[in-house]
């Protein structure tokens, strides 16, 4: 069974902080998903990493997958109110058929 | 385009009952899946239909069933509802189910309380 682990479990920082989520297995996946999830609804996508050592920017979000596809990590520069929100990450099996996501990490930006 | 849309968004069951739970992916996407959500548990794999046919299963009790119609509309049947049933059930939709490379779209889920 592949499984993910997210830390931390929980961030509060104030806004124009910095923040880093990690996304760890000892299982290696294929692809690398990040999602937000706010309140009452579902997830949302927001990046995909395939390639170990890959680095995806989207705007003040920066999301890189490890060399050995183990491993991933999401940082927000600068985080904002908006910004607050469930992360999750989910890993792709090698079949490209499954996809395991990690416990999440609830962050909370405060103005 | 209209996003996944699933119906109904709460739900208040008592245990022993049964629910059944619907789920419309985004027009021309034929995979649907189906996830439970909770506060200790996160995100959990119920099951994958494609054109009609499950193709994938997490490790659910026979308790939770579901299926895919014709025109890829899904709905997801839980029986002899239990307390630890309590969840919020996403369905999400993808065009090809060709690999988890696609992109997944979430709906905004059912709320189910069992009581």
């Amino acid at each position: 069974t592949q499984l993910l682990e997210q830390s931390p479990q929980f961030l509060s920082i104030q806004e124009g902080e910095n923040l880093t989520v990690y996304c760890n297995s000892s299982s290696v996946f294929s692809s690398l998903q990040w999602y937000r999830q706010e309140p009452g609804e579902g997830p949302v996508l927001l990046v995909t990493v395939v390639t170990g050592g890959e680095v995806k920017k989207l705007k003040r979000l920066t999301f890189q997958f490890g060399d050995a596809r183990k491993d991933s990590s999401l940082h927000i520069t600068a985080a904002q109110p908006g910004d607050t929100g469930l992360y999750l990450c989910a890993g792709a099996s090698a079949a490209g058929n499954k996809l395991t996501f990690g416990g999440g990490t609830r962050v909370l930006v405060k103005p | 385009k209209a996003g996944v849309t699933q119906t109904p968004r709460y739900l208040i069951k008592t245990r022993g009952q049964q629910v059944t739970l619907s789920c419309s992916p985004i027009s021309g996407h034929r995979s649907v899946s189906w996830y439970q959500q909770t506060p200790g548990q996160g995100l959990q794999f119920l099951f994958e239909y494609f054109s009609e046919t499950q193709r994938n299963k997490g490790n659910f009790p026979g308790r939770f069933s579901g299926r895919q119609f014709s025109n890829s509309r899904s709905e997801m049947n839980v029986s002899t509802l239990e307390l630890g049933d309590s969840a919020l059930y996403l369905c999400a939709s993808r065009r090809t189910g060709t690999g988890y490379n696609e992109k997944l779209f979430f709906g905004s889920g059912t709320q189910l309380s069992v009581l």
